[in-house]
């Protein structure tokens, strides 16, 4: 069956380090991998999108690698703020062409200053 | 704020219950997706219309139904309410079919007694 990991456990930081999160998937071909923020209580909100022919693609202090042999993607942060403590979710798409997501369970990120 | 709508914000209700969630999607979209958000299960694809009309489904009960209006507004019907249903439910939209970024609304957030 399709399967989208990501680790479970909270990722403790400092502010000012790099925060790297992991998504892997199995049993997927995606066209593209999509990342997404939520806060507690609320919906999630769009981050960034790479697209299978791309390796890696960068917003002001996100990055995002798309590696889809080894079927794994890493989302950093650099310059962590407690701001950006939050829960991260990866996103593939089901269906090309109608895009229908499957979501991963998420990783909650803890910036302390 | 990302101009999907979603209403009530609250619903506490029942077991055997009936309820019905209401979303408004951006001006423009034309796709609405539904999605079910439990601590256990993450966030799960449920429901997509398009421009009225079914596109795809998830993992939907069947006792959940949906529907889209003309003026592109969609509800998501709960009924025979369980407990295990209590959960919030998210609505996303898009501007077209094949469109790859979600916007979510706040969601609704879904007490079963």
């Amino acid at each position: 069956s399709q399967k989208i990991e990501q680790n479970s456990e909270a990722l403790n930081i400092q502010e000012g380090k790099t925060a790297t999160l992991t998504c892997n998937y199995t049993n997927y071909s995606p066209a593209y991998l999509q990342w997404y923020r939520q806060d507690p209580g609320r919906g999630p909100v769009f981050l960034l999108l790479i697209r299978e022919n791309e390796k890696e693609k960068r917003k002001e202090r996100l990055k995002v690698t798309f590696d889809t042999t080894l079927k794994q993607s890493l989302f950093h942060i650099t310059a962590s703020q407690p701001a950006d403590s939050a829960t991260y979710l990866c996103a593939l798409d089901l269906n090309s062409g109608y895009s229908t997501l499957t979501f991963g369970k998420g990783t909650m990120l803890l910036v302390s200053p | 704020d990302s101009g999907v709508t979603q209403t009530p914000k609250h619903l506490i209700t029942a077991t055997g219950q009936r309820v019905t969630l209401r979303c408004s999607p951006r001006s423009g979209d034309l796709s609405v997706y539904w999605y079910q958000q439990s601590l256990d299960q993450g966030l799960q694809f449920l429901i997509q219309y398009y421009n009225g009309e079914e596109r795809a489904k998830g993992n939907i009960l069947e006792r959940f139904s949906a529907q889209q209006f003309p003026d592109l507004h969609s509800e998501l019907n709960l009924s025979s309410l369980e407990l295990g249903d209590s959960a919030l439910y998210f609505c996303a939209s898009s501007p077209r079919r094949g469109a790859e970024t979600q916007y979510f609304g706040p969601g609704t957030r879904l007490l079963v007694l």
